[in-house]
């Protein structure tokens, strides 16, 4: 089946400092990326939506300045947490997709603690 | 704004017993939905999906209702067993063709099932 390789599965960084968290689809070709983003018992929220060669999407309230999306190639999207603060603490997820054929491929999280 | 709703934060179910999880939406225009299950620090991983053209999709021991006219979903699992216990996230999205759509999760249940 499809896989999603999402590196780091956790990081610990420095205020100030930048992150870069990548996520590789394996075996096949993923159009569209979904990047998440889950609080502690809360919902996965969705931060942006990237298709392949194109800028991302990012939804209301997320700074694109802060969370860098780059969707390069169709088997690799990455996202760059830039001059992260700890509030940026969280658990990311990047979720893959090919079309309606091949659902929804998740990555397995990046967990950042920014110190 | 929370399209998908999961009222019920957790559930307790004795091992062989069914579960049942709810999901509520508000979109009209959602005509895919998900399930799937998560553990702390790990991706969803997609357990069953149905599409809006049907009221039932039965995989194993899961399966998943829809109903339009509620704006509801359930997903049953029977029998229960421990290693089900999980948190059940579920999920939908609006679809153009083939191309599939952003999801939108609720905030999920935390199944407990116990010997």
């Amino acid at each position: 089946g499809a896989v999603v390789s999402q590196h780091p599965s956790r990081v610990i960084c420095k205020s100030g400092t930048s992150v870069k968290i990548e996520c590789r689809s394996l075996d096949f070709q993923a159009t569209t990326m979904f990047w998440y983003r889950q609080f502690p018992k809360q919902s996965l929220m969705l931060m942006a939506t990237s298709n392949e060669g194109s800028k991302a999407t990012y939804e209301q309230g997320v700074e694109k300045d802060k969370f860098l999306i780059n969707h390069a190639s169709l088997t690799l999207s990455t996202l760059t947490v830039t001059s992260a603060h700890p509030e940026d603490s969280s658990f990311y997820i990047c979720s893959a997709t090919s079309g309606v054929l091949y659902g929804y491929t998740f990555g397995s999280g990046t967990r950042l603690t920014v110190v | 704004d929370q399209q998908v709703k999961q009222n019920s934060p957790s559930l307790s179910v004795q091992e062989g017993r069914i579960s049942i999880l709810n999901c509520d939406y508000t979109n009209s225009m959602f005509d895919y939905f998900l399930w799937y299950k998560k553990y702390p620090a790990e991706g969803p991983t997609f357990l069953i999906s149905i599409s809006s053209i049907k009221d039932k999709n039965e995989d194993g021991r899961f399966t998943v209702f829809l109903n339009k006219s509620a704006k509801h979903l359930s997903l049953h699992i029977v029998p229960s067993q421990p290693g089900d216990s999980a948190v059940y996230f579920c999920a939908a999205s609006a679809n153009r063709g083939s191309t599939l759509g952003r999801l939108y999760f609720g905030r999920g249940t935390q199944l407990t099932v116990w010997p």
